[in-house]
């Protein structure tokens, strides 16, 4: 059964770093074709992919944030970490962490349940 | 980057129709589109991909056809558990983007 599940803060200062942990079960990040993202949503509106990262370590980062967003995964904990440096209000969402798997298997398959961020002062 | 862009924004239909949804790329996607299905306070959930595979577990009443720059998704005979939002995904190119979604409401 494959599970995933995001954590961390839920309330964060402008200008502070982001960091969010998404935990998974069911499945291997070492598994060739196996992929996990990043993917955020305001309040009421859509749904933004953030970052992704790959079997192989390859990384891949929105074009709007590229420069205050890194990826990285911990194989053997099951684990993959999303950094967001300068948050802003307007950063305020919810994070789902989501994995993907397949030769050409790029969409979303399996979500974590989200975990709601608030930039506020 | 591509956008993928939705309409309508809501529509209104009444359980038992049909509802039909439309989701159109700036450039050609192929067949690189899904749609995912979002009720409020949850994540969203996969439907379609390849832009016409339902996903595991998936009812019938659901189909996608399309490929290139458009794309559409069909609900047969609305039950009480489809209304919801629905988002269109292409996966073509780098990055991925998500259309604005469609609301589905009750008529």
């Amino acid at each position: 059964q494959v599970t995933l599940k995001e954590s961390g803060p839920a309330l964060v200062k402008p200008t502070q770093t982001l960091t969010l942990t998404c935990t998974f079960s069911g499945f291997s990040l070492s598994t060739s074709g196996m992929r996990v993202s990043w993917i955020r949503q305001p309040p009421g509106k859509a749904l933004e992919w953030l970052a992704r990262i790959d079997w192989d370590d390859d990384k891949f980062y929105s074009t709007s944030l590229k420069t205050r967003l890194t990826i990285s995964k911990d194989t053997s904990k099951n684990q993959v970490v999303l950094t967001m440096t300068n948050m802003d209000p307007v950063d305020t969402a919810t994070y789902y962490c989501a994995r993907s798997y397949g030769t050409n298997g790029r969409w979303a398959e399996y979500w974590g349940q989200g975990t709601l961020v608030t930039v506020s002062s | 980057e591509i956008v993928m862009t939705q309409s309508p924004a809501t529509l209104s239909v009444s359980p038992g129709e049909r509802a039909t949804l439309s989701c159109r790329a700036s450039q050609s996607v192929s067949s690189n589109l899904a749609w995912y299905q979002q009720k409020p306070g949850q994540a969203p959930r996969l439907l379609i991909y390849g832009a016409s595979t339902r996903a595991t577990g998936i009812p019938a009443r659901f189909t996608g056809s399309g490929s290139g720059t458009e794309f559409t998704l069909t609900i047969s005979s609305l039950q009480s558990e489809d209304f919801a939002v629905y988002y269109c995904q292409q996966y073509n190119n780098w990055p991925y983007t998500f259309g604005q979604g469609t609301k589905l409401e009750i008529k």
